[in-house]
Parts: C-alpha cells; sequence; structure tokens
C-alpha cells in the first residue's frame, strides 16, 4: 500500500530564516504531486504540483519554491521566511493513471515568528 | 475553470442521526470527478469518497454516500448514523479529468453532539 510522509510536524522559524519541508512517498511510482497551504480556518490553496522530476508549476508567486529531485521526493524551500508563510503545509499525491483522487500526508505546522 | 461552492460553514447533528452537507460545482468540462474530505483537528486530510462524472450509480463508502445529480451540478455528501468521531472539517473537491489538479470547497465544519 501507499504511504506519505511529511517532516517535521511542527516547525517555527524565524522571519528571514530558510525553510525546507519535505514529503515522500512510498508503494507507488511515476506519483503527482503536490504542495498545498492551509492558513487557519481557511481552505486549502495549492502552490506547487509536479507530474515528474524535476518538473514544477508554480501556482501563486510567492517567495516559496519547489523541487523534485527523485520521482517519490518533493520539497517545499524558501530562502528568507516572511510572517505571512505560517500555515499548515500539506503534501499531497495522486497516481496519474488514476482517477485525479489526491492522498493527502499528514502536514507540517509552520509558525514564523 | 472550475469552482466548487460550499455554502454551510457549520452544522450541527444529533448522534446517531443522519446529515447531509452540500455542494455545488460548476465546470465546463464533460469529464470530471468529485471528492469529499474529512479534516479532522490532528490536520490530516483524509479522502472519504469518489464520484466520476459518468458514473450512473451514486457512490457509497461504508457511512459515506454522494448524492450527485449531475443536471443540478451537486454533490452532497450523505453521513449515516452519525458518531462522535465525525465531528470534523468537511470539503468538496473536483477535477476535470487530465487536469492534474483538484480544486477544493471552503469547507463545513460539522459537530456531532451527544
Amino acid at each position: 500500500s501507499q504511504t506519505i510522509h511529511q517532516w517535521p510536524a511542527t516547525l517555527v522559524q524565524p522571519v528571514g530564516s530558510p525553510l525546507s519541508l519535505e514529503c515522500t512517498v512510498e508503494g507507488t511510482s511515476n506519483p503527482n504531486l503536490y504542495w498545498y497551504r492551509q492558513a487557519a480556518g481557511r481552505g486549502l490553496q495549492l502552490l506547487f504540483y509536479s507530474v515528474g522530476i524535476g518538473q514544477i508549476s508554480s501556482e501563486v508567486p510567492q517567495n516559496l519554491s519547489a523541487s523534485r529531485p527523485q520521482d517519490r521526493q518533493f520539497i517545499l524551500s524558501s530562502k528568507k521566511l516572511l510572517l505571512s508563510d505560517s500555515g499548515f503545509y500539506l503534501c499531497a499525491w495522486s497516481d496519474r493513471r488514476g482517477t485525479d483522487t489526491q492522498y493527502f500526508g499528514p502536514g507540517t505546522r509552520l509558525t514564523v515568528l | 475553470a472550475q469552482k466548487i461552492t460550499q455554502t454551510q460553514p457549520g452544522m450541527f447533528v444529533q448522534e446517531k442521526e443522519a446529515v447531509t452537507l452540500d455542494c455545488t460545482y460548476d465546470t465546463s468540462d464533460p469529464s470530471y470527478g468529485l471528492f469529499w474530505y474529512k479534516q479532522p483537528s490532528s490536520g490530516e486530510m483524509i479522502f472519504l469518497i469518489y464520484q466520476g462524472s459518468y458514473d450512473q450509480q451514486n457512490a457509497t463508502e461504508g457511512r459515506y454516500s454522494l448524492n450527485f445529480q449531475k443536471a443540478r451540478k451537486s454533490a452532497n455528501l450523505v453521513i449515516s448514523a452519525s458518531q462522535l468521531g465525525d465531528s470534523a472539517m468537511y470539503f468538496c473537491a473536483m477535477s476535470a479529468r487530465g487536469y492534474q489538479k483538484v480544486t477544493f470547497g471552503t469547507g463545513t465544519k460539522l459537530q456531532v453532539i451527544p
């Protein structure tokens, strides 16, 4: 069966510091991968998605970036965090041969102070 | 463009009763999928149920069923025999086939009362 991992689970960072969140998927190959952000009490905002290694599509221009160095690894980064980057970050995968159903990881709760 | 509308920000239901969470959608794509997710206070998004636009029958998964009315562009989630553990945020979502992306609604907060 497929499993998706995210780490860290929680993170508190000062403004201006760098960020690296990692997501890995097990039990599948060539998945579509997604990064979402959810502000407190709000819906999901798609940040990036990837259909293959090195292929990244950005949905919202901001100071975040994403990379996919391996087939089942997706990394969200920032060189300098802003207060507005605080939120709950969710990684998801889908099988491109399936129904587009997305399966989510446990999430990372980021607080920028 | 796709759009999902959930008009109920919050709902209450008595334990063991059934509840319907509303969802309407808008798309010009002929082939699409509809989804419901549950997000408990822990934050994880849990996939509940899927309905394809060409599926003839409404989808069911245990206590969850999706009331799909294509002409009305609605995809309501019905939870039967509510349990305390059903208290959570519920998100309706859709994707156009081959579009690779999913559009989410704003969610409905369900609270089950003992």
